[in-house]
């Protein structure tokens, strides 16, 4: 099973919806983050998580919002999409050190008509 | 100018050349410092963490220079295997980001 787990893999909605990306931890990391990635823009930071009670913007927060249920669990939402939200979306987790480097998931390729 | 800068390439080098990445950022109190490989849209892996006083692992290695505010990846002997596209990550406080990537492609 994969330690970083998000869900769903593949999404299409439409313009306007509402919708919600998923993940899911195994690891024990007490950060969490959200990147989105664009042809020739790398990742770009949208929302990062130090602790259930410490939530920060990144690079391109607006248009998103997050959740962090629990150290496990940290939801990204799209309140109304819009086709320039289409793209691959990655969550990440690392430990709380400095050194620490990121554990990715599989990423959801979201698609918004 | 964006906080993390590489040559976005391609690099088109035939098997056996050696090639170097260069990143630059402009926060310079930026912590600590990764190379990212990322294969076809898959998640990125760690290929290896970035020291003050350099690394190697294997046929790759890199530096860190913070007077003048980038870091390096050298590939030597490259193999067909390491075409990917390789990913520069800066630690900002526990803010990691990431550069737009340099795409590598290894011919035979």
């Amino acid at each position: 099973d994969a330690d970083v787990t998000q869900t769903p893999r593949n999404r299409i909605t439409k313009t306007g919806k509402r919708i919600m990306l998923e993940c899911s931890q195994t690891k024990g990391h007490d950060r969490m983050y959200w990147y989105r990635q664009d042809p020739g823009l790398g990742l770009r930071l949208i929302y990062y998580s130090f602790d259930v009670k410490d939530i920060n913007k990144g690079e391109i927060s607006d248009g998103y919002s997050v959740s962090r249920q629990a150290q496990a669990k940290f939801s990204l939402s799209l309140e109304s999409a819009i086709p320039n939200q289409t793209a691959l979306y990655f969550c990440a987790t690392s430990d709380s050190g400095g050194e620490s480097p990121l554990h990715f998931g599989n990423g959801t390729r979201l698609t918004v008509t | 100018r964006k906080e993390v800068e590489q040559d976005p390439g391609p690099f088109n080098v035939p098997e056996g050349a050696t090639v170097a990445f260069n990143c630059t950022y402009s926060n310079s109190a930026s912590q600590s410092f990764f190379w990212y490989r990322q294969d076809c849209r898959k998640e990125p892996k760690l290929l290896m963490s970035v020291y003050s006083s350099g690394n190697e692992d294997g046929r790759f290695t890199a530096q860190l220079n913070r007077a003048s505010q980038y870091i390096s990846l050298l590939i030597r002997d490259s193999k067909l295997s390491d075409s990917a596209t390789y990913l520069c990550v800066v630690n900002q406080g526990g803010k990691l980001i990431f550069g737009q990537g340099t795409e590598l492609s290894v011919k035979p």
